[in-house]
């Protein structure tokens, strides 16, 4: 069973809204989490790292809250825009350990 | 540095034929990892290099999977005998090293299909 699930699978929204994804995680203990975009065809590029005293960390319209205790964490997109199109990806890092637990990530359509 | 590059960015082979993928890590960065992402899901561990020194390989990589790091610069992915669901992404990090794993940063994939 992956360590990390990330819902919805998908979604579409218009252009100018706002979105939220969820990430659920049983990683433990673990340093920090991730929210990487990724691009079809492309790397992830990293938006957010969080520790696991931090409960939210902001990147331009990119907004993610992380709740330890729950073991859940969001990322906000605000006012979307067409260049959001990606797939976003949650990302735990295990205390020590080289490895990150990756979700199978959310795909953003933003529609005209 | 401008960051992780991997070449060549798309490879198409046939069945059966041998490939190689590079990977040009951050200079400064002693660690370089082997991810491979199919469609819709999250990048996959394949190995972990240490400077030069090859430290965990995933039961993701068959006896047909080769990876090495020279002089703990560049690495190098061999595939031999391609088969069709070798078809994927493989994606390339580095990072620093530390135990928060700050830094990790991939590179653009190489994506491979094989027809």
């Amino acid at each position: 069973k992956n360590q990390v699930e990330q819902s919805p699978q998908s979604l579409i929204i218009l252009e100018g809204k706002n979105c939220t994804l969820q990430c659920n995680y049983t990683v433990s203990p673990f340093s920090n989490l991730r929210w990487y975009k990724q691009d079809t065809g492309r790397g992830p590029v990293s938006l957010t790292i969080m520790t696991f005293s931090e409960n939210t960390k902001s990147n331009g319209r990119y907004t993610a809250t992380l709740d330890a205790d729950t073991k859940q964490s969001s990322l906000h997109i605000t006012a979307s825009q067409l260049s959001d199109s990606a797939s976003y990806i949650c990302v735990v890092s295990p205390l020590n350990d080289y490895k990150l637990s990756f979700g199978a990530g959310t795909t953003v359509t933003v529609r005209a | 540095d401008t960051g992780v590059s991997q070449n060549p960015r798309h490879k198409i082979t046939k069945r059966g034929q041998n490939v190689t993928f590079r990977c040009d890590p951050i200079s400064e960065h002693n660690r370089l990892y082997w991810y491979r992402q199919t469609l819709g899901q999250g990048p996959e561990f394949l190995t972990y290099f240490q400077n030069e020194a090859q430290l965990e390989k995933s039961r993701l990589l068959s006896d047909r999977f080769s990876a090495e790091r020279p002089k703990g610069s560049f690495s190098t992915l061999e595939i031999q005998r391609t088969e069709q669901g070798d078809s994927a992404m493989y994606l390339c990090a580095s990072s620093p090293g530390g135990g928060a794993n700050y830094g990790y940063t991939f590179g653009s994939g190489t994506r491979l299909t094989v027809v």
